[in-house]
């Protein structure tokens, strides 16, 4: 069946230090992929999205681009801040399932 | 506008005991989900209703876990005989009607413990 695999955490960076999530699926046909973020005692929230190959989605500094050739979803950020702190998922929707399928989750932790 | 709500916030239930745990989805969303999130793991799909359509039961992992959901509005799931391996945050998530690149808005979840 279909999966999303995402690279374990915690993830403990620096202030301004680059960050890359790495995160690969397993899907029949095309799905649409997201990262969504929950911040410390907050909900889930969606963070950005792709709907078909080569779409890059962006938010908040925030990047991903949907590589179907490696079946990739990395999420990506120049400089990251102390509030960028949450964990991170990865997920991805499949039209023959009408569910999102999620990744394990990557806590990060960024430090002044 | 408002958001997803669920009710309880925490619930801590003695083993063997039923719950019900509520949702209720932004006003006009079609599609409801329920997901469950163990400790310190990803969000497991357990069902999915869309409008008058039967519901996707399968990913509810024992026959003493069920939901209904009346027309478009409120979702009850409910947990017979509670174990301890059913503790952990239950999510509701809606989202205007369904398919590829729809956004679900994810509800503050019902953190369950069960003792």
């Amino acid at each position: 069946g279909d999966s999303v695999t995402q690279m374990e955490g915690p993830v403990t960076l620096s202030e301004e230090a680059f960050l890359t999530i790495n995160c690969t699926y397993t899907a029949t046909g095309y799905p649409s992929l997201f990262w969504y973020v929950q911040y410390p005692g907050e909900g889930l929230q969606l963070l950005l999205k792709a709907t078909k190959a080569d779409d890059k989605g962006s938010n908040k500094g925030f990047e991903a681009t949907y590589r179907k050739e490696t079946t990739s979803f990395h999420l990506e950020k120049g400089s990251v801040q102390v509030s960028d702190s949450a964990v991170y998922f990865c997920a991805l929707f499949s039209g023959g399932y009408n569910k999102l399928i999620f990744g394990a989750g990557t806590r990060l932790a960024v430090h002044p | 506008g408002a958001g997803v709500s669920q009710s309880p916030s925490n619930k801590v239930t003695e083993k063997g005991k039923d719950v019900e745990l509520r949702c209720d989805p932004i006003s006009g969303h079609t599609a409801l989900y329920w997901y469950r999130q163990r400790l310190g793991q990803g969000l497991e799909f357990l069902i999915y209703f869309q409008g008058n359509s039967a519901p996707d039961k399968s990913g509810l992992p024992s026959d003493r876990f069920s939901a209904e959901r009346t027309g478009e509005s409120v979702s009850t799931l409910t947990i017979q005989r509670t174990q301890q391996e059913d503790s952990a945050v239950y999510l509701c998530a809606s989202s205007l009607g369904t398919g590829l690149g729809v956004e679900q808005y994810f509800g503050p979840g019902t953190r369950l413990t069960v003792t």
